[in-house]
C-alpha cells in the first residue's frame, strides 16, 4: 500500500527566510505532484515532476524529485506572506492515475 | 490550463435527503474523473474513479450504494450522496483527467448536512 508522508505538517516562518518541505513515499513511482490549497478553496497545481532528477521552479518555489530515494522537496526561497497556504504532495498509486495525497503542510509566513 | 467546474459550490440539506453534485470538464473531454472527500484540516481521500460509460470503481471503505456516481458523458460526472447524514458533511472535490499525467481539479462542493 502506497503511503505518502510530508513533513513538517505545520511550518511557521518569517518573511525573507528559506525553508524546505519534504515528501517521502513508500513505493516506486516516477511521478509526483505538488498542489497548493488556500482556505476554503480547491487545489491549485504547482508542479508536475515526471522523472528522476526533475527540478522545476516557479517564482519563490522550487520542487525536485529523487525517485531512487522516493523523496521530493519543495523549497521556499525568501518567503512572502502570499505563500501562506497548505501544500500537498501526491503520488500516483501503482502506475494508475489514482493519487494518494500526503497530509499536507500548513505554511504560515509571518511579516 | 483546462477548466473543471462543480455545481453547486455549497449545499445545505436536511438529514435523510439526497444531494447531487455535478462535475464538468468545460474545455476538454475526460474519460476518467475522480471524486475526493476532504474533512476539515485533513488531506484529500480518493472516494472513487468514474469512467465514462462504465461503472465507477470505489475505494475500500466507500459505500457505493450511498455515494452513487454516474459518468454519463465525456464531460460530466455526478456524485449523489443518498440519505445524507451529518457525518457526510465534507468538502467534495472532483478532478478530470486530460492525460495520463495531468488531472485538473474542480473548485469543490461544501456539503453540510443538518
Amino acid at each position: 500500500e502506497l503511503k505518502v508522508e510530508q513533513n513538517p505538517l505545520f511550518l511557521s516562518m518569517q518573511e525573507g527566510k528559506n525553508y524546505t518541505i519534504y515528501c517521502n513515499y513508500s513505493t516506486t513511482s516516477d511521478r509526483l505532484y505538488w498542489y497548493r490549497q488556500d482556505p476554503g478553496k480547491s487545489l491549485e497545481s504547482l508542479f508536475v515532476l515526471l522523472s528522476n532528477g526533475a527540478v522545476k521552479q516557479e517564482g519563490r518555489l522550487m520542487a525536485s524529485l529523487d525517485t531512487k530515494a522516493r523523496l521530493s522537496t519543495l523549497h521556499i526561497t525568501a518567503a512572502v506572506h502570499d505563500l501562506s497556504a497548505t501544500y500537498f504532495c501526491a503520488v500516483p498509486q501503482g502506475g494508475s492515475e489514482k493519487l494518494v495525497f500526503g497530509k499536507g503542510t500548513k505554511l504560515t509566513v509571518n511579516p | 490550463g483546462a477548466v473543471v467546474s462543480q455545481h453547486p459550490s455549497r449545499v445545505i440539506c436536511k438529514s435523510g435527503t439526497s444531494v447531487k453534485i455535478e462535475c464538468r470538464s468545460l474545455d476538454f473531454q475526460a474519460t476518467t474523473m475522480f471524486w475526493y472527500r476532504q474533512f476539515p484540516k485533513q488531506s484529500l481521500m480518493l472516494m472513487a474513479t468514474s469512467n465514462e460509460g462504465s461503472k465507477a470503481t470505489y475505494e475500500q471503505g466507500v459505500e457505493k450504494d450511498k455515494f452513487l456516481i454516474n459518468h454519463a458523458s465525456l464531460t460530466l460526472s455526478t456524485l449523489t450522496v443518498t440519505s445524507a447524514h451529518p457525518e457526510d458533511s465534507s468538502f467534495y472535490i472532483c478532478s478530470a483527467s486530460k492525460s495520463a499525467d495531468t488531472q485538473y481539479f474542480g473548485p469543490g462542493t461544501r456539503l453540510t448536512v443538518l
